[in-house]
Formats: C-alpha cells, structure tokens, sequence
C-alpha cells in the first residue's frame, strides 16, 4: 500500500512559468515533508522541507505547501528553469521514531526553453 | 569535503554471481540506507542500519545482504537470489536514525546479464 502517492509520473511547463508537483499521503502519523531533486545517473539532493505545524516553507524560488486536512502538499517552482529539469520525489517521515523517509514514486519535471 | 561515495559508478555481472556494492560515507553519521530505483518506481527501501553492528529490512530485502561493521561503511551485497538485479542502487546516510533528512551517494548502475 503505497503510503506516499505521485499520481502525476511527468510534468511539462514553459520556462518561466509556474511549475506544481504535488503530493498525496495516507498516513496521518507523518509530521514531515521533504522535497528531493534527482538527475539521471546522480543521487537525489535535499531541495526543501516542512514540518506539519507550519502551512508553508518558502526557499527562492521554491515552495512547499501543506494541506495537514486535505493529506497533500505541493511544490511550486517560479519562475521554472531550463534547469529545473529533472524527477522530483516526496518522502514524509512518521514521528520521530527511528523509521526511515517514505518516498513517492518521483515525478519526471521537464522545462521547455 | 565530506560526503557519500559509492564506488563503481557501473557494474556488470554475469547472472549467477554475486556482487557487492560499496558505500562509504565520511560525515560521522549514525544511519545509512540502501535504496534501489527502477523506472517508474521511485526510491524502494532495501536494508537500513541506524548503528553500526544492527541493521533492519527495508520493503524489498530478499535476495539481498549488507553487513555494518564500521560507521563509515554499509556495503550491499546482491545475491544470486534476486530475481531482477539489474538496477541503479542508491546509498544514503542521516545523522541519526530519528534525524529527517538523508544524504544520497552518487549511485552505482549494476547491470546482469
């Protein structure tokens, strides 16, 4: 049973403009939400996170929105770069409680210049 | 500069054999994991470790071992069990087993044939 859903498997946004990942979970013991980028060939790299007490986390150009009630969260990229181009993964973490981070399935973003 | 290496970057087998996949990491953390990624099925967990000399199974862990008798080193060890092999394998480390956050190595593309 996947606990952690990308129902999205690719994205494709004009340069520029606003990209939206989203994330759906079903367990309502993750109180964490993290953001991971992945190039082909290469290991995810951290992008941005939020705790369950906040609603909204902001880095740059980048943001992450949670709907504690609704069980989702969204990543928007604005404005969307060439270099923005790659799979995109949530992964939530359960209480502190030494379990490892779920992870979604990933979704593929594509900019196009 | 501290980090994760995995080392080779690719990997080729004969079916039959078994192989192991190196993980090192050098920033003094307590928690290492091994993912494997497939197209379109994200990041699945396959053995984890919160302390040296202790490690759990992840999701998918048959056909698969890893032994943990250095903090700096969680190697993988695929098995002639596994069924599908071919891969790209993917280490990560946390500061500890309740930390959020994971840093991924580069990964190894193992293909058998």
């Amino acid at each position: 049973d996947q606990q952690v859903k990308q129902n999205s498997p690719s994205l494709s946004v004009q340069e520029g403009r606003i990209s939206i990942l989203n994330c759906d979970y079903t367990n309502s013991m993750f109180d964490y939400f993290l953001w991971y980028k992945k190039y082909p060939a290469e290991g995810p790299t951290f992008l941005i996170s939020i705790s369950s007490i906040k609603d909204k986390n902001e880095d740059g150009r980048f943001t992450v929105f949670l709907n504690k009630s609704a069980k989702h969260l969204s990543l928007h990229i604005v404005p969307s770069q060439p270099g923005d181009s790659a799979v995109y993964f949530c992964a939530a973490s359960p209480l502190r409680g030494n379990t490892p981070l779920v992870f979604g399935k990933g979704t593929r973003l594509s900019v196009i210049a | 500069d501290g980090g994760i290496t995995q080392s080779p970057k690719y990997l080729f087998r004969k079916e039959g054999q078994n192989v192991t996949l190196s993980c090192e990491q050098n920033l003094n953390h307590d928690a290492m994991y091994w993912y494997r990624q497939d197209p379109g099925q994200g990041l699945r967990l396959i053995y984890y470790s919160q302390i040296v000399n202790d490690f759990q199974k992840g999701d998918i862990a048959e056909g698969y071992s890893v032994s943990r008798e250095k903090k700096e080193s969680f190697p993988l060890t695929v098995t002639s069990a596994q069924k599908n092999p071919t891969a790209f394998y993917l280490c990560a480390s946390s500061i500890s087993a309740v930390s959020y956050e994971q840093y991924f190595g580069p990964g190894t593309r193992l293909t058998v044939t």
